[in-house]
């Protein structure tokens, strides 16, 4: 099964350093997601991406957040100016279609922790 | 506000056995359900979608009641490798917003 590729696996930090988490989604996907999810909490929605702009963000992603296509394959999230309760498990995710008529298809994940 | 809310357990049951887990969320207007599978500190799987007529794949019934606001997970004959976190997903309405429950742990013992 095809797969969603997230690096770096763990991402340690500093407090208001930079940090950029990398994702290449499935490639003939066309939709391109964010999510996170603190320890022992829910999964939380960031941002959707498509056709190179977000089509939707919650409340979560704020203007230290934001994200990026560089090129053809690479999806990626960058916090401008961590905070501690920026400490999650950030899941990247694609589809080929809308959610709500193809899979979701999440990448393993990159653990950060900002100290 | 789109809430979906879980028993988070733990479910504690032994091979073989069937289990149930409910969930229910707070807009009626949502407009697609799903049933999600997390592994400890793993991503989350989609299990199966949820449709108001039942839908079944082999072990797995999920079941949607709109009038209750009520989704369900039936497992029987549960393995050992049913063992995981059971995230119930309501799809918000928006492209990729997708709103998940904190999970109802299993653990199926030998």
């Amino acid at each position: 099964e095809p797969e969603v590729t997230q690096t770096p696996s763990h991402q340690v930090t500093q407090m208001g350093q930079e940090v950029i988490l990398r994702c290449v989604p499935i490639s003939n996907h066309l939709y391109f997601y964010w999510y996170r999810q603190i320890l022992g909490q829910k999964v939380e929605f960031l941002v959707s991406f498509y056709n190179n702009e977000i089509s939707e963000k919650s409340e979560i992603f704020d203007d230290q957040f934001s994200v990026e296509r560089p090129d053809g394959s690479n999806f990626t999230l960058k916090i401008r100016s961590t905070k501690l309760e920026d400490s999650a498990m950030y899941f990247c995710a694609s589809s080929e279609g809308t959610v709500t008529n193809e899979k979701l298809f999440f990448g393993s994940g990159t653990q950060l922790s900002v100290l | 506000r789109k809430e979906v809310e879980q028993d988070p357990g733990p479910f504690n049951v032994p091979e073989g056995a069937t289990v149930a887990f409910n969930c229910t969320y707070s807009n009626s207007a949502s407009q697609s359900f799903f049933w999600y599978r997390q592994d400890c500190r793993k991503e989350p799987k989609l299990l199966m979608s949820v449709y108001s007529s039942g839908n079944e794949d082999g072990r797995f019934t999920a079941q949607l009641n709109r009038a209750s606001q009520y989704i369900s997970l039936l497992i029987r004959d549960s393995k050992l490798s049913d063992s995981a976190t059971y995230l119930c997903v309501g799809y918000g309405g928006s492209q990729g917003n997708l709103i998940f429950g904190k999970g109802t742990k299993l653990s199926v013992k030998p």
